[in-house]
C-alpha cells in the first residue's frame, strides 16, 4: 500500500537559517512526488515535483528536494529561510499503487522566528 | 485565465440542510477532484472525475454527491449536512495523470 509520512508536524527556524522538512513515502512502484505549500487562509500551490527525471528537484522560492530511493525519502530544503516562507507544507505521493490517486501527508507547519 | 473558481467561499448550514459547492475550471483539464481539509489530517479525497460523464469515489465519499456534465464544471452536493462535514473544501483540476494540481481558493463550511 502507498503512504506518505511527514515526520514533523511543526518546524521552527530563525530567519536566515536553513530549512529542512522531512517526508518519507512507501510505494511498490516508481512514485511521483510533490511538495505543495499553503499560506494562511489561502489555497495550495505547487512548490516542486519529482517524476523520475533528475533526483534533485528545484522548485519555486529557492526550495529544492532530493529523491532518495534507498531511504524512501523526499525531504524539502531551503538554504536560508525568509519570513514569507511561514506556511504549511504538504508532501504528496502518486503511483500505480493507488491508481495514480494522490496521497497527502498530514502537513508540516513552518514557523519562522525573526 | 481564471484557473479554478470555487463558490461560495464561506457558508453556514444547519444540520439536515442541503447545499452545492460550485467548481469551474477554464483550463480544459479532464481530471477534477474535491478534497476536504481538516486540522492535522492533510487533504482527503472525496470524489473525483476523469472526464465529462465519469465520476468515482475517493477516500471519504459518504454524504457527498458529484456530477460532471461538462469538462468545465464539477459541483459537490451535500444532501443532508451533518456537523462532521464542517471543514474546508478544495476543488482541484489536474494537468495530466501525474501532473500539477490547480486548486481553487477553498470553501469554508460550518454545519451547526
Amino acid at each position: 500500500a502507498q503512504s506518505v509520512t511527514q515526520l514533523d508536524s511543526h518546524v521552527s527556524v530563525s530567519e536566515g537559517t536553513p530549512v529542512l522538512l522531512r517526508c518519507n513515502y512507501s510505494s511498490s512502484y516508481s512514485p511521483s512526488l510533490f511538495w505543495y505549500v499553503q499560506h494562511p487562509n489561502k489555497g495550495l500551490q505547487l512548490l516542486l515535483k519529482y517524476t523520475s527525471a533528475a533526483t534533485l528537484v528545484k522548485g519555486i522560492n529557492g526550495f529544492e528536494a532530493e529523491f532518495k530511493k534507498s531511504e524512501t525519502s523526499f525531504h524539502l530544503t531551503k538554504p536560508s529561510a525568509h519570513m514569507s516562507d511561514a506556511a504549511e507544507y504538504f508532501c504528496v505521493v502518486s503511483s500505480m499503487d493507488s491508481n495514480y490517486q494522490l496521497i497527502w501527508g498530514a502537513g508540516t507547519k513552518l514557523i519562522i522566528k525573526p | 485565465n481564471a484557473g479554478v473558481t470555487q463558490t461560495p467561499k464561506f457558508q453556514v448550514l444547519k444540520t439536515g440542510q442541503s447545499m452545492t459547492l460550485q467548481c469551474a475550471q477554464d483550463m480544459n483539464h479532464e481530471y477534477m477532484s474535491w478534497y476536504r481539509q481538516d486540522p492535522g489530517m492533510g487533504l482527503r479525497l472525496i470524489h473525483y472525475s476523469v472526464g465529462a460523464g465519469i465520476t468515482d469515489q475517493g477516500e471519504v465519499p459518504n454524504g457527498y454527491n458529484v456530477s460532471r456534465s461538462t469538462t468545465e464544471d464539477f459541483p459537490l452536493r451535500l444532501l443532508s449536512a451533518a456537523p462532521s462535514q464542517t471543514s474546508v473544501y478544495f476543488c482541484a483540476s489536474v494537468q495530466g495523470r501525474t501532473g500539477e494540481l490547480f486548486f481553487g481558493e477553498g470553501s469554508r463550511l460550518t454545519v451547526l
